[in-house]
């Protein structure tokens, strides 16, 4: 079995601050983690994941994540919010067993003020 | 390269009627997903086909059923709809495999109002 807590309906930071968005995640087999952003009235887009290797994956638009097992997280970060990323963003895990099944967040939503 | 495209991109039924949503993965992908995401339930697994054939199926009830064609592209089918199945619903694609060798490429969602 999986599972993904991600702590924080709502996240608000102002432009220019530090975006910090908190996943933990569960899971019985090396899992494959995944952040997806969706903005609204879209579907979700890829952001970053981290399958094997370096545990410090970089994605699109400046996002970063690190994978730490000891602590079962992967959150994700950005140094310099900017207004577009207002957004909502999930955090995903899946594992071999239940390959198809990803299990998702239940969404952090992102407000950056100016 | 076209990505995931979904139809009807808005559908209005009432309740005890049928609906039917449809989905094209980008070319060379042969597994679909589809989720759905209601007001305040998060993104929940629907359904999981590839090659015509289901592979896995979330946690719902008969009701929700659905098909991949010869072509890849998949139609699901909510019969005796119910005023909680109003929601959006996104379709995804992948390679072959599903997730676990890459991402979820999703489309733009079918947003299905039960009046």
């Amino acid at each position: 079995a999986q599972s993904v807590t991600q702590l924080g309906s709502h996240v608000s930071v102002s432009e220019g601050a530090l975006v910090l968005l908190r996943c933990n995640y569960s899971s019985s087999v090396p899992p494959y983690l995944f952040w997806y952003v969706q903005y609204p009235n879209q579907g979700l887009q890829l952001l970053l994941k981290y399958t094997t290797g370096a545990t410090l994956v970089k994605g699109i638009n400046g996002f970063e994540a690190e994978f730490k097992k000891s602590e079962t997280s992967f959150h994700l970060t950005k140094p310099s919010a900017h207004m577009s990323d207002a957004a909502e963003y999930f955090c995903a895990v899946s594992a071999g067993t239940n390959a198809g099944k990803s299990t998702f967040g239940d969404g952090t939503t992102l407000t950056v003020k100016p | 390269e076209a990505g995931v495209t979904q139809s009807p991109t808005h559908l209005i039924k009432t309740r005890g009627q049928q609906a039917t949503l449809r989905c094209s993965p980008i070319s060379g992908h042969t597994s679909v997903y589809w989720y759905q995401q209601a007001l305040g339930l998060g993104l929940q697994f629907l359904l999981w086909y590839d090659e015509g054939e289901e592979r896995n199926r979330g946690n719902f009830p008969p009701r929700f059923s659905g098909r991949q064609f010869p072509n890849y592209s998949s139609e699901l089918n909510v019969n005796a709809l119910e005023l909680e199945d109003s929601a959006l619903y996104l379709c995804a694609s992948s390679l072959q495999g599903g997730p676990v060798t890459g991402e979820l490429f999703f489309g733009e969602g079918s947003r299905l109002t039960v009046l």
